[in-house]
């Protein structure tokens, strides 16, 4: 199966720095990257959709400034959430769509999340 | 918009038993559906999809899942459960006509030894 490398695994930061997360896919080409949101014991938010060479488009509600979205090639987006602050912690998944099948039900390869924690 | 419900928080099935998890979900045409797996701290590991065709739709490890239009449902069902079954699954939906997939909200698994 298709395989999305996230990093870091585990991040932890002072409250106001920057933090990048990176999301690769590591045998396919994905056209398209989602990243999301979990708090605990919760579903998935959907954060922003991510477009290869394009800007991201953000869900109602999501900072754009906060969590400033990049999809430089077909194999990686990076996510920076931007001055964080404690209320930034949380899970952060992202997941791929492997090029050509967006026309198609297309299911999501994910990336085994990262964790913030923003003291 | 699409929507997807799973009515509950948690299952709690003994080993050796079928178990059943519920989804619904709204769509405005017709829909993709799909049936996550997430391990704790871990991302999400895909285990079925239905697009079209076959309503009884066959996964990984020994998981199936049911579609029915009329109920507009999509349960995640298997035979018989082991306890390494335990973990928090995800059903999402997606329109046909839209990009996105949403989740719904997670059913906690509980298999008893």
């Amino acid at each position: 199966g298709a395989v999305v490398s996230q990093h870091p695994s585990w991040v932890i930061c002072k409250s106001g720095t920057s933090v990048k997360i990176e999301c690769r896919s590591l045998d396919f080409q994905a056209t398209t990257m989602f990243w999301y949101r979990q708090f605990p014991k919760q579903s998935l938010m959907l954060m922003a959709t991510s477009n290869e060479g394009s800007k991201a488009t953000y869900e109602q509600g999501v900072e754009k400034d906060k969590f400033l979205i990049n999809h430089a090639s077909l194999t990686l987006s990076t996510l920076t959430v931007t001055s964080a602050h404690p209320e930034d912690s949380s899970f952060y998944i992202c997941s791929a769509r492997r090029a050509g099948t967006s026309g198609s039900a297309g299911e999501l390869f994910f990336g085994e999340g990262s964790r913030l924690t923003v003291l | 918009a699409q929507s997807v419900a799973q009515p509950e928080d948690q299952v709690n099935v003994a080993e050796g038993n079928p178990l059943t998890v519920k989804c619904t979900y709204s769509v405005s045409g017709n829909p993709y559906l799909f049936w996550y797996v997430q391990y704790p701290n871990r991302g999400l590991q895909f285990l079925l999809k239905y697009i079209t065709g076959d309503n009884l739709v066959k996964g990984s490890y020994g998981f199936e899942a049911e579609f029915n239009k009329s109920q507009t449902s999509f349960h995640l069902k298997k035979p018989s459960a082991l306890v390494s079954d335990s973990a928090l699954y995800f059903c999402a939906v997606r329109d046909m006509g839209d990009d996105k997939i949403i989740f719904g909200k997670g059913t906690r698994l509980h298999i008893l030894p």
